[in-house]
């Protein structure tokens, strides 16, 4: 199976504007998608298709996607987005089966 | 509202077996997959497979293959996933969530704790 790589930890100022990434062959062929979890909740989809919001998400939020890497954008970081994100995508040696990131935990500082 | 209720917390002991429902409400249950999605305590989201609740199709992450069933009961609505054969590091929440567009997990159950201890 395929693998998506994330930093495990990034942080950011309140306010200011973060970039977090998901780096894998899959994604050359395949969307990425992000997922925000924060403790003791299950996730919830803020980034489809590499660059859509589902609705009720902020569009402090935002996605791109260039070669082997995808990332999520934050502008405008906001308390409430300290939390994990999780990247998924198609796995790019069998695309029925899904693989996701290990996951970067966003500090708002 | 669309919605993913799971069953309760389990515990069993290494070996056994354990079968969690996962009932959708909201939406035409056979128009979108399920899938499974767990998360060991601490850890990251591990993908599990999926089912299409239309033709009882399935696909399973390659580690599990041979320990996951998943069906499905459209006249209830509701999905399930078995895993036989438990260890200690199957501790984990098991979350059901929709396939949506564009390859989105767009609905997640509250998630079911499952431990694994003798």
């Amino acid at each position: 199976s395929s693998e998506l790589t994330q930093d495990p930890a990034v942080s950011v100022a309140l306010g200011q504007t973060v970039r977090i990434t998901c780096q894998g062959d899959s994604l050359r062929s395949y969307y990425a998608s992000w997922y925000q979890q924060k403790p003791g909740q299950a996730p919830v989809v803020v980034i489809y298709a590499k660059n859509k919001r589902p609705s009720g998400i902020p569009d402090r939020f935002s996605g791109s996607s260039s070669g082997n890497t995808a990332s999520l954008t934050i502008t405008g970081a906001q308390a409430e987005d300290d939390a994990d994100y999780y990247c998924n995508s198609r796995d790019s040696s069998d695309d029925l089966s899904r693989v996701f990131g290990g996951g970067t935990k966003l500090t708002v500082l | 509202q669309v919605q993913l209720v799971q069953s309760g917390a389990e515990v069993k002991r290494p070996g056994a077996s354990v079968k969690v429902s996962c009932k959708a409400s909201g939406y035409t249950f056979t128009d979108y997959y399920m899938n499974w999605v767990r998360q060991a305590p601490g850890r990251g989201l591990e993908w599990m497979g999926w089912i299409n609740p239309n033709s009882g199709d399935t696909h399973y992450a390659q580690k599990f293959q041979g320990r996951v069933t998943q069906t499905s009961d459209s006249s209830i609505t509701t999905v399930y996933m078995e895993l036989r054969r438990l260890k200690s590091d199957d501790t984990a929440v098991y979350y059901c969530t929709r396939g949506g567009d564009w390859d989105a997990f767009d609905i997640w159950g509250p998630g079911t704790m499952v431990a694994v201890s003798s």
